[in-house]
């Protein structure tokens, strides 16, 4: 268990709607990753926010949006959803970005599996 | 722009031989190198990391090497097991104002038993 919490473990929805997913970092970190794998694809980088503001941004559809709370832990709002949406979503989570040594390894979620009907 | 490739995308290995994943970053910036097993299905799991200021990291079976010269670094597994089995993926980040990671494409691992 890496302490980084997700939910909901799966959801099933059709096109056109609006999904959340959320994320809840491991305690102490600052930094949330969102990312999309798609079937037997790699890591695709979202979205980052560190202690409440969007840090770096990846390849994120202008219908995916994101946000961190004042308590850390992270929604991904997916609008409009197409077919080629379902995925498996993951956030990770890191201390970082800061100058320490320790503080930019990343841990992974169980994940989010969308299905999109 | 920043690019990690990884090689081979597919290895299949007997049990109790060695593995060997490569992966070569284009930002000499870098200076942090994560490598990830993901099983079916499963969420990505560090099993190993190496910094720029090492060139050679090991732990049990596993060990990473870095030749921060070529700009490549690589994944040793020993005495493979069937458990060994997944795919792995190496990334790299630098001391920046995001540390994000720049992830290769992922090697599927089958250890035949």
């Amino acid at each position: 268990d890496s302490g980084v919490t997700q939910t909901p473990k799966h959801l099933i929805t059709a096109t056109g709607q609006r999904v959340t997913l959320r994320c809840s970092p491991r305690s102490g970190d600052l930094s949330v990753y969102w990312y999309q794998q798609s079937l037997d694809q790699g890591l695709q980088f979202l979205i980052q926010y560190y202690n409440g503001e969007e840090r770096a941004k990846g390849n994120i559809l202008e219908r995916f949006s994101a946000q961190q709370f004042p308590d850390l832990h992270s929604e991904l709002n997916l609008s409009s959803l197409e077919l080629g949406d379902s995925a498996l979503y993951f956030c990770a989570s890191s201390q970082g970005p800061s100058s320490g040594s320790l503080r930019d390894t990343q841990y992974f979620g169980p994940g989010t599996r969308l299905t999109v009907l | 722009g920043e690019n990690v490739e990884q090689h081979p995308s597919t290895l299949s290995v007997q049990e109790g031989d060695s593995a060997v994943i490569k992966c070569t970053y284009s930002d000499s910036a870098s200076n942090y190198f994560p490598w990830y097993k993901q099983e079916l299905g499963k969420r990505p799991q560090l099993i190993i990391d190496i910094r720029s200021n090492v060139g050679e990291k090991k732990d049990q079976r596993i060990a990473v090497t870095l030749n921060k010269t070529a700009k490549h670094f690589s994944l040793h597994i020993t005495e493979t097991q069937p458990e060994d089995s997944a795919v792995y993926f190496c990334a790299a980040s630098k001391d920046s104002g995001t540390y994000k990671y720049i992830f290769g494409t992922g090697t599927r691992l089958k250890v035949l038993a």
